[in-house]
């Protein structure tokens, strides 16, 4: 099946920096790939929809001046949260499209 | 809007079945999925239905009725590495084939 990675799959920051989270699709290309927030025992959230060549898409409620998104290639999209305080500690998971979602394994942001 | 409900916990005992139960309502259908998830881990995909009926794999069946929004996930001989979460999702009509996750079922399954 579809391999899709994340880096950092964990990574501790001070509050008030910022943190760049990598997705990769490793033997396929996404022209769109989402990015989940989950705190835990909820369920995902969806933040955004990451789309190829062009802006991503927000969902209500998500501010997109926090949670940079940048799709510059077919296998590649990241997501940088900016600023970050101690409630934006939470796993994050991209997801990539090809028929059906593939999901990375998750990133677990911690903010102190 | 969009609602997508599920029970939050559920307790089996190992050898059994459970069925976990999903009900939505969404502005657009185009198929409706089931995920396992162990604490700490990306979900794993388990069964799609777009159809109405019985999907079976192995010890998984996944059931869609679609005039209900309905759905359900049947596991059979429960095993203990099955405890885990159980979300159903369904993914919109529009082009970019977004997912909206339910709030996910807790299974623990004891011996």
């Amino acid at each position: 099946g579809a391999v899709v990675s994340q880096h950092p799959s964990w990574v501790i920051c001070k509050s008030g920096t910022s943190v760049k989270i990598e997705c990769r699709s490793l033997d396929f290309q996404a022209t769109t790939m989402f990015w989940y927030r989950q705190f835990p025992k909820q369920s995902l959230m969806l933040m955004a929809t990451s789309n190829e060549g062009s802006k991503a898409t927000y969902e209500q409620g998500v501010e997109k001046d926090k949670f940079l998104i940048n799709h510059a290639s077919l296998t590649l999209s990241t997501l940088t949260v900016t600023s970050a305080h101690p409630e934006d500690s939470s796993f994050y998971i991209c997801s990539a499209n090809q028929n059906e979602q593939y999901f990375g394994p998750g990133t677990r942001l911690t903010v102190t | 809007g969009q609602n997508i409900d599920q029970p939050t916990e559920m307790t089996a005992t190992e050898g059994a079945i459970v069925q976990i139960n999903c009900t939505y309502q969404t502005s657009g259908f185009n198929g409706l999925f089931w995920y396992q998830q162990h604490a700490g881990e990306a979900p794993t995909f388990l069964s799609y239905n777009v159809l109405d009926g019985l999907e079976e794999k192995g010890r998984f069946s996944s059931f869609l009725s679609r005039s209900k929004g309905y759905s359900y996930l049947l596991l059979k001989e429960l095993q203990m590495k099955d405890s885990a979460s159980y979300l159903c999702a369904v993914r919109a009509e529009d082009s970019s084939y977004k997912l909206i996750f339910g709030s996910g079922t807790r299974l623990l399954v004891r011996p």
